[in-house]
């Protein structure tokens, strides 16, 4: 079975830092990855995807994730946040062999930005 | 983006009693839907897929007796917490796959999600 790791349950930083949260999957086989957002009050939101093709995935709101299929690794990164980027930060994949669609999720990160 | 509606958004319920919540996709069409539940400060955990016009596949550890999921067109899953108990007081968020396009491949579009509390 599929497992996602976030590491950082809680991150704090001031505005204009950079962000890098991380995120590790345990299967081993054809992934899709998919970082989702979840604002103070509101529903999930898509950041971004890596179905295929280059490794470095631009998203949304200046955020950007790295694939690396050799540490089993989709961190997700931004060079400056904002205080508007405050909110839980879901990492998730689901495998492509088994046609499986549902997504397994990591635990969160809660990201609290200071102003 | 697609559009994920659910209903209701918060519900409070005597324990005994049950409960149906609905999931619709407001401007597309979607075979598939999924039930999460998340708990307080934790991940969502897949409850059970729901499949238009056949019986919905559930998680380990699921009750389908618990949880009982319809999924009568493609736009509407309803799942019912029959004679809830406190324990099953959570956040239940749906989820749906739009049907239309090779770019939203796996992508799906999640509900706001409804807030059960179950005294």
């Amino acid at each position: 079975a599929q497992s996602v790791s976030q590491h950082n349950h809680h991150v704090i930083l001031s505005e204009a830092a950079s962000l890098e949260l991380g995120c590790n999957y345990s299967y081993g086989g054809t992934v899709n990855l998919f970082w989702y957002v979840q604002y103070p009050g509101q529903h999930l939101q898509l950041l971004l995807k890596y179905f295929s093709g280059d490794p470095l995935v631009k998203g949304i709101k200046g955020f950007e994730a790295e694939f690396i299929k050799s540490k089993f690794s989709f961190n997700l990164r931004k060079p400056s946040v904002q205080w508007s980027d405050t909110a839980e930060y879901f990492c998730a994949v689901n495998d492509r062999d088994t046609g499986r669609r549902a997504l397994t999720f990591g635990s969160g990160t809660r990201l609290q930005v200071q102003p | 983006g697609a559009v994920v509606s659910q209903h209701p958004s918060r519900v409070i319920c005597k324990s005994g009693t049950s409960v149906k919540i609905e999931c619709r996709s407001l401007d597309f069409q979607a075979t598939t839907m999924f039930w999460y539940r998340q708990f307080p400060k934790q991940s969502l955990m897949l409850m059970a897929t729901s499949n238009e016009g056949s019986k919905a596949t559930y998680e380990q550890g699921v009750e389908k007796d618990k949880f009982l999921i319809n999924h009568a067109s493609l736009t509407l899953s309803t799942l019912t917490v029959t004679s809830a108990h406190p324990e099953d007081s959570s956040f239940y968020i749906c989820s749906a796959r739009d049907l239309s396009g090779i770019s939203s491949y796996n992508e799906q579009f999640f509900g706001p999600g409804t807030r059960l509390t179950v005294l």
